[in-house]
């Protein structure tokens, strides 16, 4: 049981650049999250699926776009990346319903040069 | 709205001695609380969560939480440090109709040997 997996773990880009960050979960949870960590900062919801075809924007959307390709998958896309969004960026998943806790991938750690 | 305030952006302590994290939170609805764990380059990991069901919650490691809804918090306790509880912890709390979780910035906690 894998449970939540992010691709790639390491990235390093250049301005400008686009990259899509990977995420499946294999619990046949509801919800998937994208959040973004910075130091200092904790956990910043950049967007989240509340449920299959469903995207809403969390806290720090812009220069983001997802995809929730299906249950299992939900895809984080930088379009054209920027100095400001150098973080580790981890994907989660839950059932969707309060009381539930959420589980988390390994984490991506992108460097925007 | 749901936030959470972790008190204390970093504690030390010395191996042996009691461990106190300190969470507040605020909530338009009984909330659903949860502390994580994350280890240097690590996902997050649940420790504990309250669910409403009692409110001293026990967790992983020796890790408790007490719920007290006049002071609005949900503090971490441990009785006894041990060094490899060295990590940072977050507190959560459960967004309500959002479907997401909110977390605090983060206290990172150092055991002395």
């Amino acid at each position: 049981n894998a449970g939540v997996t992010q691709t790639p773990k390491f990235q390093v880009l250049k301005t400008g650049q686009s990259m899509t960050l990977q995420c499946a979960q294999d619990m046949n949870h509801n919800s998937m999250y994208w959040y973004r960590q910075d130091p200092g900062m904790g956990l910043r919801l950049i967007y989240y699926s509340a449920s299959e075809g469903t995207t809403d924007k969390g806290e720090v959307p812009n220069g983001y776009n997802v995809s929730r390709l299906n249950k299992r998958e939900f895809s984080l896309r930088l379009e054209s990346a920027a100095p400001s969004q150098t973080s580790v960026y981890f994907c989660a998943s839950t059932w969707g319903r309060q009381n539930t806790e959420a589980f988390f991938g390994q984490g991506t750690r992108l460097t925007v040069v | 709205a749901q936030s959470v305030t972790q008190l204390d952006s970093h504690v030390s302590v010395s191996e042996g001695t009691p461990v106190l994290l300190r969470c507040n939170y605020s909530s338009s609805y009984s909330p659903s609380l949860f502390w994580y764990v994350q280890h240097p380059n690590k996902g997050l990991q649940l420790l504990l969560k309250y669910t409403s069901a009692a409110t001293l919650v026990k967790g992983i490691n020796g890790f408790e939480a007490e719920f007290k809804k006049s002071e609005t918090s949900f503090h971490l306790t441990k009785p006894s440090a041990h060094m490899s509880d060295a990590a940072e912890y977050f507190c959560a709390n459960y967004g309500g109709s959002q479907g997401n979780l909110i977390f605090g910035k983060g206290t990172k906690l150092s055991v002395k040997p």
